[in-house]
């Protein structure tokens, strides 16, 4: 079964700081995929980064990258500079394909990151 | 641009009361989902569907029941609420999961949160 693991159940971070928010996973399937997840206190999920079993590069979206290590099976968020409105909870979560190409997300607990001015 | 709309966003109700969930999406997506999430156990899929008319159990699908009439909606239903179900209610939706597709995020709503006294 796979599982992910969040280790951090909170953070705080000096504002401008960069911060990584750390998620270790196992699986047995060679082919997943890695997202993370966004939630501030109003409480939507917002997607912010994507990262597959077969890329070669490291995934980077703005001041948002992955910094994935197949071997060590762990896919950290790295925070570059951040902003008081980073301050939420982050959540990791893996892809599992189910029949007919659903896409069952296993989620991690979450990391609620505060960022202090 | 509505995306995930869910609907109520609040709602309390009492032990044996029966409600539905409405969820709609506007990205003529093929694949919806419901989750739950509960504190400090991130979010688990109770039901999806991918397409039209077709419906599938997830993790937790217990004391639920779900419709997809059309593909633009997806109902949760629950016949006999009780206090255990108590959560916050995320509904998303995907596109097509084949080929480049496996790397599409999943788009949420805005959550339900649901109080069962």
């Amino acid at each position: 079964a796979q599982k992910i693991t969040q280790t951090q159940p909170g953070m705080f971070v000096q504002e401008k700081e960069a911060v990584t928010l750390d998620c270790t996973y196992d699986t047995s399937d060679p082919s997943y995929g890695l997202f993370w997840y966004k939630q501030p206190s109003s409480g939507e999920m917002i997607f912010l980064i994507y990262q597959g079993s077969y890329d070669q590069q490291n995934a980077t979206e703005g001041r948002y990258s992955l910094n994935f290590q197949k071997a060590r099976k762990s896919a950290n968020l790295v925070i570059s500079a951040s902003q008081l409105g980073d301050s939420a909870m982050y959540f990791c979560a893996m892809r599992e394909v189910y029949i007919q190409g659903a896409q069952k997300l296993v989620f991690g607990q979450g990391t609620r990151l505060t960022i202090n001015p | 641009n509505a995306g995930v709309t869910q609907t109520p966003k609040f709602r309390v109700l009492k032990t044996g009361q029966s409600m539905t969930l409405l969820c709609a999406q506007d990205m003529n997506h093929e694949y919806m989902y419901w989750y739950r999430q509960d504190p400090g156990m991130g979010l688990r899929l109770i039901h999806y569907s991918v397409g039209e008319g077709t419906t599938a159990k997830g993790e937790v699908p217990d004391g639920y029941n779900v419709s997809r009439l059309k593909k633009q909606n997806f109902l949760l239903g629950l016949e006999s609420a009780a206090p255990s179900q108590t959560s916050v209610y995320f509904c998303a939706s995907s596109p097509t999961q084949t080929g480049q597709g496996l790397n599409q995020p999943q788009h949420f709503g805005d959550g339900t949160r649901l109080s069962i006294l």
